[in-house]
């Protein structure tokens, strides 16, 4: 079955530090693979696609398919940056196109 | 159109009681979606709509569960005689078809309590 990890539920680092937020998923083809975020008391939001190769707010995405990951990164964090992040996937295949996330990971970033 | 909203925010019964929840998606978008997210997960897929027919439901939603979207425009979740596992946050997200048509956008959430 076709399965998101975020391996990591909480990270922390220090302003001005370089961030990774891991994400592997498990999947034979090709997916859509997406990152969402939720400030805190905000709904979950699109932070970026992959498909579109953006850099949203510094934070970039690269597909890895030998290794079957989309880890997000910015190579400077800032304190605004802290927030619950999920990685998400949709299969082409299906008509719904419904979303499958991972479990989150929660970055907190200290001045 | 300030984006999907949902109704109630929060919403605390007691188990076995009829519980429903509304969601008024972003006016152009003819897809809906509900999710449920429990604490320390991701959101988890119930179901579609895609215009008023309801195309796929997860195995998530159990008989006791059935949403609406009638005309194609308000969808409304109902959880018949709710059991303390229902506890959760259920989430709406509409989209719509286009290049980029599955970014769905969501609304603010319903969090149920069942005691």
């Amino acid at each position: 079955a076709q399965r998101v990890t975020q391996p990591e539920k909480l990270l922390s680092v220090f302003k001005g530090a370089p961030v990774e937020l891991k994400c592997n998923y498990s999947y034979s083809g090709s997916p859509e693979l997406f990152w969402y975020v939720q400030y805190s008391r905000q709904r979950l939001q699109l932070l970026l696609r992959h498909i579109s190769r953006e850099s949203i707010k510094g934070f970039t995405a690269d597909l890895n398919k030998g290794e079957t990951s989309f880890h997000l990164k910015k190579p400077f964090a800032q304190e605004e940056d802290s927030a619950m992040y999920y990685c998400a996937l949709v299969f082409p295949s299906g008509s719904a196109r419904q979303l499958t996330f991972g479990s989150g990971t929660q970055l907190t970033v200290l001045p | 159109d300030t984006g999907v909203s949902q109704d109630p925010r929060h919403k605390i019964t007691k188990r076995g009681q009829n519980v429903t929840f509304r969601c008024d998606p972003i006016s152009e978008h003819n897809r809906l979606y509900w999710y449920r997210q429990t604490l320390g997960q991701g959101p988890e897929f119930l179901t579609y709509f895609q215009n008023e027919a309801q195309l796929e439901k997860s195995r998530l939603l159990s008989d006791r569960f059935s949403a609406e979207r009638p005309k194609g425009s308000f969808s409304t979740l109902e959880i018949q005689r709710t059991e303390q596992g229902d506890s959760a946050m259920y989430l709406c997200a509409s989209s719509k078809t286009g290049r980029f048509g599955y970014e769905q956008y969501f609304g603010p959430g319903t969090r149920l309590t069942v005691t």
